[in-house]
């Protein structure tokens, strides 16, 4: 297992645009979570899923944004018609559920977006 | 909801020596976990050192250890014998049972040559 994978690394992309970034995680981790990270700040959290259920949203996971875990494996975070706000790193992250969490999770290296 | 604060947003020290970041953080309740995860330039965040609250003993990990202050919600990182590779972000992070962990604002360190 070579850990949680994140993809792309880096996009930049204009103002407007939808994207779309992806996590695969460890393969035995059944819970994902999705993070945001600007510049010199903590992660701050956006969603969570167990297996395929998306089980909570932060109220910075704003409507332009998604995410979905179709079969409990990967998962994709969509950003719809980008605004600059959004420029920041995203980061999954996943772990064994419930007492498997309380040893922390594992993250992926990130996807930075920058917005034009 | 819980809080955590980092109020040291840079530190520096020279190789060798030992430094010591600070973290408290603001929670009722009594069963949690505490974290600090290390994020050096433009890689992946890393566990370094984990609390588990009801746990009196402080965690130690090689050269990191804790001083887990339960009473005044305080949990300081200290790095002995400081490496180049240390040089880092570093995030104190708080977890209670069915909950998302909770990250402060990070400390930015530096160990210089």
């Amino acid at each position: 297992d070579t850990g949680v994978s994140q993809d792309p690394r880096h996009k930049i992309t204009k103002r407007g645009q939808n994207v779309t970034f992806r996590c695969d995680p460890i393969s035995e981790h059944n819970r994902l979570y999705w993070y945001r990270q600007t510049l010199g700040q903590g992660p701050e959290f956006l969603t969570y899923f167990q297996n395929e259920a998306q089980l909570e949203k932060s109220r910075l996971l704003s409507d332009r944004f998604s995410a979905e875990r179709p079969k409990g494996s990967f998962s994709t975070l969509e950003i719809q018609r980008t605004e600059q706000g959004d420029s920041a790193m995203y980061l999954c992250a996943s772990s064994l559920a419930g007492s498997g969490s309380n040893y922390g999770y594992t993250f992926g290296s990130g996807t930075r977006l920058t917005v034009v | 909801a819980q809080t955590v604060t980092q109020s040291q947003p840079e530190m520096s020290v020279q190789e060798a020596e030992t430094v010591t970041l600070s973290c408290t953080y603001d929670t009722s309740e009594s069963n949690y976990y505490l974290f600090w995860y290390k994020q050096p330039p433009s890689r992946q965040m890393i566990l370094v050192i984990r609390q588990e609250a009801y746990k009196q003993q402080n965690a130690t990990e090689n050269r990191f250890s804790v001083n887990f202050q339960k009473a005044a919600k305080s949990f300081s990182l200290k790095i002995s014998d400081s490496q180049l590779g240390d040089t880092a972000m570093y995030f104190c992070a708080f977890l209670y049972a069915g909950n998302m962990l909770t990250f402060g604002g990070g400390t930015r360190l530096m160990v210089k040559p």
